[in-house]
Parts: C-alpha cells; sequence; structure tokens
C-alpha cells in the first residue's frame, strides 16, 4: 500500500543529544515537509523540499537540519541547539502541484529526558 | 501578513448540524483545506475548496468565500466519531498549506 512511514513513533532523547526521524514516502510525491505540533496548538512547518537535493527553510527551522537525497526519503534531525524539542513531529509528503494535497505520515512523539 | 481564524472549541449533540468558521488571511491564495485530527493522531484530509461555494461530500461540506476570507466546514448528522479538531488550511502563495490550530469539537450523546 502507498503511504508515508515516520520512525520511531516514540522516542525519548536526553539533553544534549541529537535524534534523527525517519520519513519514507512511497506515493512518488515531489514534495516533502516536516511540521512541528506542542499541545492544543497548531502544525508548524519546520522544513520543506520540493525536490530531490534542495530544501527550504520553513518558520521554526532553528535547532533542526534536514536532507533530501532520494525522493522517497526525508529525514529531520534534531539538534542540541534545539531548547524545547518535545513534541509532535508530523512528516507529510504532496505532489507538489497546483492544489497539491498534502498527506500525512502517523507522527513521531519526541520527548526529552 | 498571513492569520488564520477559528473557534478554539465547540460541541453539539449527536444527530446534530454544526458549523466551524474560519477566516483568513494569506500572501498570495490558492485553494483551501480542511483536515481532521483525532488526539494523539496525523492529520486526515477532508476537503479542498478552490472555487468559491459549496462543496459537499457525504455529511461533510465546505464552503468559500475568496473575497470574504471566510470558509466553513460543515458536519451534518454528527457521530460520537467526529469528535476531533477540525484545522483550516489556506494554500498560500507559494503553495505554501498553512494550518491553523484548530477547533476542536466535542460530540456529546
Amino acid at each position: 500500500d502507498g503511504g508515508i512511514t515516520q520512525s520511531p513513533k516514540y522516542l525519548f532523547r536526553k539533553e544534549g543529544q541529537n535524534v534523527t526521524l525517519s520519513c519514507e514516502q512511497n506515493l512518488n510525491h515531489d514534495a516533502m515537509y516536516w511540521y512541528r505540533q506542542d499541545p492544543g496548538q497548531g502544525l508548524r512547518l519546520i522544513y520543506y523540499s520540493q525536490i530531490v537535493n534542495d530544501f527550504q527553510k520553513g518558520d521554526i527551522a532553528e535547532g533542526y537540519s534536514v536532507s533530501r537525497e532520494k525522493k522517497e526519503s526525508f529525514p529531520l534531525t534534531v539538534t542540541s541547539a534545539q531548547k524545547n524539542p518535545t513534541a509532535f513531529y508530523l512528516c507529510a509528503s504532496s505532489t507538489g502541484s497546483s492544489g497539491n494535497t498534502i498527506y500525512f505520515g502517523e507522527g513521531s512523539w519526541l520527548t526529552v529526558v | 501578513g498571513q492569520n488564520i481564524d477559528q473557534p478554539t472549541e465547540m460541541t453539539a449533540t449527536e444527530g446534530a448540524i454544526v458549523q466551524i468558521n474560519c477566516t483568513y488571511q494569506t500572501s498570495g491564495f490558492n485553494g483551501l483545506f480542511w483536515y481532521q485530527q483525532h488526539a494523539g493522531e496525523a492529520p486526515t484530509f477532508l476537503s479542498y475548496n478552490v472555487l468559491d461555494g459549496l462543496e459537499e461530500k457525504g455529511r461533510f461540506s465546505s464552503f468559500l468565500s475568496r473575497s470574504k476570507g471566510y470558509s466553513y466546514l460543515l458536519l451534518k448528522e454528527l457521530q460520537m466519531k467526529d469528535s476531533a479538531s477540525y484545522l483550516c488550511a489556506p494554500l498560500g502563495g507559494g503553495f505554501k498549506t498553512i494550518f491553523g490550530a484548530g477547533t476542536r469539537l466535542f460530540v456529546k450523546a
């Protein structure tokens, strides 16, 4: 079945550690996105990529990094520079064309301990 | 600037009809999405409007007025499983989708 797979579902991080969240899609979508959601809040865009080997900062990119070496994959690294990383992280993809519907993975819960 | 305004919470009774309003301001406009999000889960696509008017899809309908920067989601024959957050998401300039904080809908028996 086509879809977006995020892993891990739950992750705990110690202060000062970097962690990487995986996102893989087999929908043949050109565009991929990472959003952060805090409890009771909306989705905020961290990074997005419209094509392989290219990505753009979203509204809250500080403390995060991404890569887009393959069309199917868009991993997100939460670095130690991100001071408040505990949140629900959502990876998404779309065709990238006009009226493109964004489809989401199941999300990853990151907690700093 | 970019801004999305939705009510924070709404409560309705099973079997009733509820309308969730959304006003928006974006830099450029290429349509508007509505998503449903159950607690702890990812959002799922409900509807997309690019032209003015009402789009009906089963129990859910969505309306758009571009000149007023206004949309609403209409849910009919409410069921308990409709208890969720509903996200208004305009597609702005550069085809960048902007998500509002959402409206938490509580359906009571």
